[in-house]
């Protein structure tokens, strides 16, 4: 069965730091990749999506990256972490080429930026 | 353009009480519906979708939603609340390779 794996769970950085925040998926090849960020209060921002290795589309301009080095490794990263950019980020995949599916969640990253 | 509405931010219901929870979508095309809900601190996780077919779906621990183009509604229901379903619930529409969310409808039970 296909699972999928996010961390750290839990994480505390300060202002102009590096972020790295990973994700896997086993079990399924190609998938669709997701990374979300939800702010307190807040509903679900979609941040970056890839559909293959190396092939990253970014939906918002900001202060953060996204690769996938390897088909079902997706990273999300920062040179210099800002304060706005602590929240809840989640990753998540789909089955790719085909709509009858939803997504899958990891269990998220909480970061605060301090 | 796309989009998904839940006009409800917070809604309070009694343990034992029956739930419903809006969801009104913008799509061109036939939709691709799902509820999620996410537990506090936790992941997003499926509860039930709509691709086609019956109308009235069914999903996990006890909750339905039903499809109605005519209102381009897609309302999830749950006949007896627990105290156990105090989350956040996401409504979506799939639209492509992505999903287009709702707001989310925190649901608060009271005792």
């Amino acid at each position: 069965s296909q699972t999928i794996h996010q961390w750290p769970a839990t994480l505390v950085q300060p202002v102009g730091s590096p972020l790295s925040l990973e994700c896997t998926v086993e079990g399924t090849s190609n998938p669709n990749l997701y990374w979300y960020r939800q702010a307190a209060g807040r509903g679900l921002q979609l941040l970056f999506y890839s559909v293959g290795i190396g092939q990253i589309s970014s939906e918002v301009p900001q202060n953060l990256s996204a690769s996938r080095p390897q088909d079902r490794q997706f990273i999300l990263s920062s040179k210099k972490l800002l304060l706005s950019d602590s929240g809840f980020y989640l990753c998540a995949w789909s089955v790719s080429g085909s709509n009858n599916y939803g997504y899958t969640f990891g269990s998220g990253t909480r970061l605060t930026v301090v | 353009a796309q989009s998904v509405t839940q006009p409800d931010i917070h809604i309070t219901v009694s343990e034992g009480a029956s739930l419903e929870l809006r969801c009104n979508y913008s799509y061109g095309a036939t939709p691709y519906l799902f509820w999620y809900v996410q537990s506090p601190g936790q992941g997003l996780q499926l509860l039930l979708k709509y691709f086609s077919g019956d109308t009235l779906v069914q999903g996990i621990k006890g909750f339905e939603a039903e499809f109605k183009r005519s209102q381009s509604s897609f309302n999830l229901r749950k006949p007896s609340v627990h105290w156990s379903d105090a989350a956040e619930y996401f409504c979506a529409v799939r639209s492509n390779y992505q999903l287009i969310w709702g707001a989310g409808t925190k649901l608060i039970i009271k005792p």
